[in-house]
């Protein structure tokens, strides 16, 4: 079946470093690649997403690139921000060439960034 | 325009006790997804509605859970005889239509059984 494997957390940095989050999966098909994130208090709600091969989702200055050679979706981020602390979740799904309409998350990677 | 809204938001009751929670999901979404999430765990699927279909209760981990779609719209998820292994934060997430549309979440309801 499918699996999405995320880094663990918490990953701790300073404003304005540089940030990576691991996220690779297992899935048959062709599935689309979604990164939601949890603010403290807050539903999950979506950051960004890629439907097809080598495509970069990006959003408020994150991207990530869907790279089907190496069933990975990292989350990247030039400089983050305090407000940017929160609960990140790597997830795929079908597309519309096929796979399982039902979604598959990861366990989520913290992340908390101080001043 | 407003979003997906779960009720209660939380919710404690004793070991035994039957639990209904209520997800109210974005107008005009035909596709509505219950999850559960543990401590320290990801997102588990429960199950999903989609339009006037037969839902995929796949994911149900037990007969004590069931759920219901009225009228397309609003849900109702029930746990029966609840056990303390049941507490959870329960997820509802509504899209426009199949799983490679944006889910939209709503905030949980935090169960907790003693």
């Amino acid at each position: 079946g499918n699996s999405v494997t995320q880094m663990e957390g918490p990953v701790t940095l300073s404003e304005e470093a540089f940030l990576t989050i691991n996220c690779t999966y297992t899935a048959t098909g062709y599935p689309s690649l979604f990164w939601y994130v949890q603010y403290p208090g807050e539903g999950l709600q979506l950051l960004l997403k890629a439907t097809k091969a080598d495509d970069k989702g990006s959003n408020k200055g994150f991207e990530a690139t869907y790279r089907k050679e190496t069933t990975s979706f990292h989350l990247e981020k030039g400089s983050v921000q305090v407000s940017d602390s929160a609960v990140y979740f790597c997830a795929l799904s079908g597309s519309a060439s096929g796979g399982s309409y039902i979604p598959t998350f990861g366990r989520g990677t913290s992340l908390i960034v101080h001043p | 325009g407003a979003g997906v809204s779960q009720s209660p938001s939380n919710k404690v009751t004793e070991k035994g006790k039957d639990v209904e929670l209520r997800c109210d999901p974005i107008s005009g979404h035909t596709a509505l997804y219950w999850y559960r999430q543990s401590l320290g765990q990801g997102l588990e699927f429960l199950i999903y509605f989609q339009g006037n279909s037969a839902p995929d209760k796949s994911g149900l981990p037990s007969d004590r859970f069931s759920a219901e779609r009225t009228g397309g719209s609003v849900s109702t998820l029930t746990i029966q005889r609840t056990q303390q292994e049941d507490s959870a934060v329960y997820l509802c997430a509504s899209s426009l239509g199949v799983a490679w549309e944006t889910q939209y979440f709503g905030p949980g309801t935090r169960l907790l059984v003693l």
